[in-house]
């Protein structure tokens, strides 16, 4: 069975600074996905950024990048800039195509809040 | 609008009625995915289609939940005889193909809530 833990119910971050959100997984997969998506108070569910894990070198899109450690199952997002409009919910997400399935696991989420 | 267009966006119903919940996917993509997101919670799958067929339904309830995706026409979750533990919001998914090299992307979501 996969998991995908968030510890962070909650972070607060000053705008224009930098804040890290923590994900660890457990999977038995060799070759998975890693995922960030992210839900403002409109409850749209967007896709932030992605990670393969058989590639080594860690994702980054703009001011979103990852730290992604194979070894240790984590897999943070690192927000650099912060824009008041980052505020919302960050949910983490394995992919896993275990049995017939083709589905995303996701985590609890981390409310993040990006003060003025 | 291209992207994943579920309907309605909120759904009111009693206990006992049904509720049926509404799903086109991207233009392209055949693979549709049904979530449901508690409050204060994260998304948890309930089923796997693509057209015609259910690949996988190992998040559905035993009981009075049902999906299809037609060769014609959107996606449909179908709950029978809602009670107050249904209200939830509903996302569907959809992707080109299978693997996580093929993003899910997201619909709004349709919001239920059981008087």
């Amino acid at each position: 069975a996969q998991t995908v833990t968030q510890s962070q119910p909650e972070m607060s971050v000053q705008e224009a600074e930098t804040v890290t959100l923590s994900c660890t997984y457990d999977t038995s997969e060799s070759n998975y996905y890693l995922f960030w998506y992210k839900q403002p108070p409109s409850r749209q569910m967007i896709l932030v950024i992605r990670q393969e894990a058989y590639k080594q070198q860690n994702a980054t899109e703009n001011r979103f990048s990852v730290n992604f450690q194979k070894a240790a199952k984590s897999f943070s997002l690192k927000i650099s800039d912060s824009q008041l409009g980052d505020t919302a919910m960050y949910f983490c997400a394995l992919h896993s195509t275990e049995g017939s399935g083709d589905k995303l696991t996701f985590g609890t989420g981390t409310r993040l809040a990006v003060r003025p | 609008n291209a992207g994943v267009m579920q309907n309605p966006r909120h759904l009111v119903r009693r206990r006992g009625q049904e509720a049926r919940l509404r799903c086109s996917p991207m233009k392209g993509h055949s693979h549709v995915y049904w979530y449901r997101q508690l409050p204060e919670e994260g998304l948890k799958f309930m089923v796997y289609l693509q057209k015609e067929n259910i690949i996988d339904e190992s998040g559905m309830p035993k009981e009075r939940f049902s999906a299809e995706f037609p060769k014609e026409g959107p996606s449909i979750l179908r709950i029978q005889q809602v009670v107050r533990g249904d209200s939830a919001a509903y996302f569907c998914a959809s992707s080109r193909g299978t693997g996580g090299h093929q993003p899910q992307h997201f619909g709004d979501g349709t919001r239920l809530s059981i008087l």
